[in-house]
């Protein structure tokens, strides 16, 4: 079945640090890829998504590449913000026509001024 | 800007009692998910919901569990007969059907 394993966290960095929060997938066929985020005390939001192979997914300094070959999909910011901290997910939807997602543990990002 | 509901925010109850947790979709929207994410662990699948009838369910949605959409708005989750294993955060979901889900800010439930 499908999966996603997520870089482990709680990941603490000093704001304008460069970020990068691993996550790889295990499915069949070709499926979307998805980011979301979780401030404290709200729901998950979206922060990108890719629906294809080498596909780039961006929004709010975010970035996240679609890699086929490695099967993963990091999560990169150059220059983080204080704003930043926050739950990260990442998740995967099949597209064999079900709409569920599924998702890794969750990264929790905790930015220091 | 329309968002996804979910009353109460924290739900404690004991084992055996029965919780119904309660979610507002976004009001054009056709397709409701539930999941839940177990304290330290994934978020997890439990069942989605269009046209007035389960589309799909996980291993996780057993007897004990049901789901609803009484009225026009209102979605809901029934557990039965609770145990200390559902205790967990909740998380309503809703969308159109091929675009992103929007997710409500989750219904912790706590199981003594």
């Amino acid at each position: 079945g499908n999966s996603v394993t997520q870089m482990e966290g709680p990941v603490t960095l000093s704001e304008e640090a460069f970020l990068t929060i691993n996550c790889t997938y295990t499915a069949t066929g070709y499926p979307s890829l998805f980011w979301y985020v979780q401030y404290p005390g709200e729901g998950l939001q979206l922060l990108l998504k890719a629906t294809k192979a080498d596909d780039k997914g961006s929004n709010k300094g975010f970035e996240a590449t679609y890699r086929k070959e490695t099967t993963s999909f990091h999560l990169e910011k150059g220059s983080v913000q204080v704003s930043d901290s926050a739950v990260y997910f990442c998740a995967l939807k099949s597209n064999f026509g079900n709409e569920k997602l599924t998702f890794g543990t969750g990264t929790r990002l905790t930015i220091i001024p | 800007e329309p968002e996804v509901t979910q009353t109460p925010s924290h739900q404690v109850t004991q084992m055996g009692q029965e919780v119904i947790l309660r979610c507002v979709p976004i009001s054009n929207h056709l397709y409701f998910y539930w999941y839940r994410q177990i304290l330290g662990q994934k978020v997890e699948f439990l069942v989605s919901f269009y046209n007035n009838e389960i589309s799909e369910k996980s291993e996780i949605f057993d007897d004990q569990f049901s789901v609803e959409r009484p009225d026009g708005s209102n979605f809901t989750l029934k557990i039965r007969s609770t145990k200390l294993e559902d205790s967990a955060m909740y998380f309503c979901a809703s969308n159109t059907g091929r675009d992103e889900q929007y997710f409500g800010p989750g219904t912790r439930l706590t199981v003594t």
